[in-house]
């Protein structure tokens, strides 16, 4: 079994600040790793994966994430952020090995950028 | 646009009550995941088929079922509903690969009065 542990259920910023927010996961099999965002009223959209090799991950609207095995965290870092990218974000993990890929989500963190 | 189709986008109903979600995948996609989001439990995963077929259960209730049809649509149904029932309910869709993610809907918002 797996699970996700998201650090801050809110974090404030200040826009053009930059931003971490953190994930850990624990799980007895090899996991991929996913961040996704919800803006209000919308589904979850992928911001990046990690699945293997580097583990300095780039993904969508300037987001990256790092992945550390030995510290079993995923964090998720942007340099700047804007307006825009106000919303709840959910760090995921899947198992990696044959059968079925479903998610476990952390709790959420809920970015709130402050003009 | 993710490509994945629910509907309706609102439901209200009594408790009690029997109501059907309809999910349509992205084209292509063989796999269907279905997730519930609530306030207290956060998202979790219920069900997912592959090509008709159940492949994995999670955190499911009795009272709730699935299937999925041989156009690849997939429905969940959830019966004798309860105020607790009340949530936004996700459907998911992949290719089942391990480089492809999972794409979602906007979901369906269940209210039980």
């Amino acid at each position: 079994a797996q699970s996700v542990t998201q650090l801050d259920s809110q974090v404030p910023v200040f826009e053009e600040a930059p931003v971490e927010l953190r994930c850990n996961y624990s799980s007895s099999v090899s996991v991929y790793l996913f961040w996704y965002v919800q803006y209000p009223n919308q589904g979850l959209q992928l911001l990046l994966k990690y699945l293997s090799g580097s583990t300095l991950v780039k993904g969508i609207n300037g987001f990256e994430a790092e992945f550390n095995k030995s510290q079993t965290s995923f964090h998720l870092r942007k340099p700047s952020v804007h307006i825009s990218d106000t919303a709840e974000y959910f760090c995921a993990v899947s198992p990696s090995g044959a059968g079925s890929y479903q998610l476990t989500f952390g709790k959420g963190t809920k970015l709130s950028v402050i003009p | 646009d993710s490509g994945v189709t629910q509907t309706p986008k609102h439901l209200i109903t009594a408790t009690g009550q029997r109501v059907t979600l309809r999910c349509s995948p992205r084209s292509g996609d063989l796999s269907v995941y279905w997730y519930q989001q609530s306030l207290d439990q956060g998202l979790q995963f219920l069900i997912q088929y592959y090509n008709g077929e159940e492949r994995a259960k999670g955190n499911i209730l009795e009272r709730f079922s699935a299937q999925q049809f041989p156009d690849l649509h997939s429905e969940l149904n959830l019966s004798s509903l309860e105020l607790g029932d009340s949530a936004l309910y996700f459907c998911a869709s992949s290719k089942e690969t391990s480089n492809q993610p999972q794409h979602f809907g906007d979901g369906t918002r269940l209210s039980i009065l």
